[in-house]
């Protein structure tokens, strides 16, 4: 089976930098996706790692450990826009598309 | 391309009748997800079809749902009877043959409410 663990809230200030952690465990990696979701809305994709390192779009960067388990979301230049929830999800070796999602750190940004 | 479409948006009904949600993927997608989300549970994968056959049911939480694919264009997702621990928001996803890079796209949701 697959655990993914992320903080439930985060709080930041517009124009700073936070940063979302998420670590994981699972029988077979195949992975790491980063998904926004604004309130009422639908997720929308940011970010997929599936070698260790840093994948930079823009003001979001994702970073990967696969020997640690271990994912981050950077956001740099916070707006008031970013205000939503960040989902982890990972996408294991067995399951072709499948993939578990964790269940999401909100992040609200403030003046 | 509009993007996946869901029907409804919303839905009230009474606990023990039969809801039918609908999802039409993005046009040329290969893979169809079904999710629900809750605050308690977070989003979670019920069935998922690779050219229209189901590939993996083992997150359809019991008997009482149901799903089809009848064509590429299609998909249904149905609960009979209905509960209140029903009430969520349902996710319908597509994504493109895989090339390494499997990117899901969801449709708006449905947000079911069971009284």
């Amino acid at each position: 089976g697959q655990n993914i663990d992320q903080p439930t809230e985060m709080t930041a200030t517009e124009g700073a930098i936070v940063q979302i952690n998420c670590t994981y465990q699972t029988s077979g990696f195949n992975g790491l996706f980063w998904y926004q979701q604004h309130a009422g809305e639908a997720p929308t994709f940011l970010s997929y790692n599936v070698l260790d390192g840093l994948e930079e779009k823009g003001r979001f960067s994702s970073f990967l450990s696969r020997s640690k388990g271990y994912s981050y979301l950077l956001l740099k230049e916070l707006q008031m826009k970013d205000s939503a929830s960040y989902l982890c999800a990972v996408r294991n070796s067995g399951g072709y598309q499948k993939v578990t999602f964790g269940t999401g750190t909100k992040l609200q940004v403030i003046p | 391309d509009a993007g996946v479409i869901q029907s409804p948006r919303h839905e009230v009904t009474e606990m023990g009748q039969e809801v039918t949600l609908r999802c039409k993927p993005i046009s040329g997608h290969d893979y169809l997800f079904w999710y629900r989300q809750t605050m308690m549970r977070g989003l979670e994968l019920l069935i998922y079809f690779n050219n229209n056959v189901p590939i993996d049911d083992s997150g359809m939480p019991e008997d009482r749902f149901s799903a089809k694919m009848p064509n590429a264009s299609f998909s249904t997702l149905k609960i009979q009877p209905s509960e209140p621990r029903d009430s969520a928001v349902y996710f319908c996803a597509s994504s493109p043959r895989d090339r390494g890079f499997p990117v899901q796209y969801f449709g708006p949701g449905t947000r079911l409410t069971v009284t």
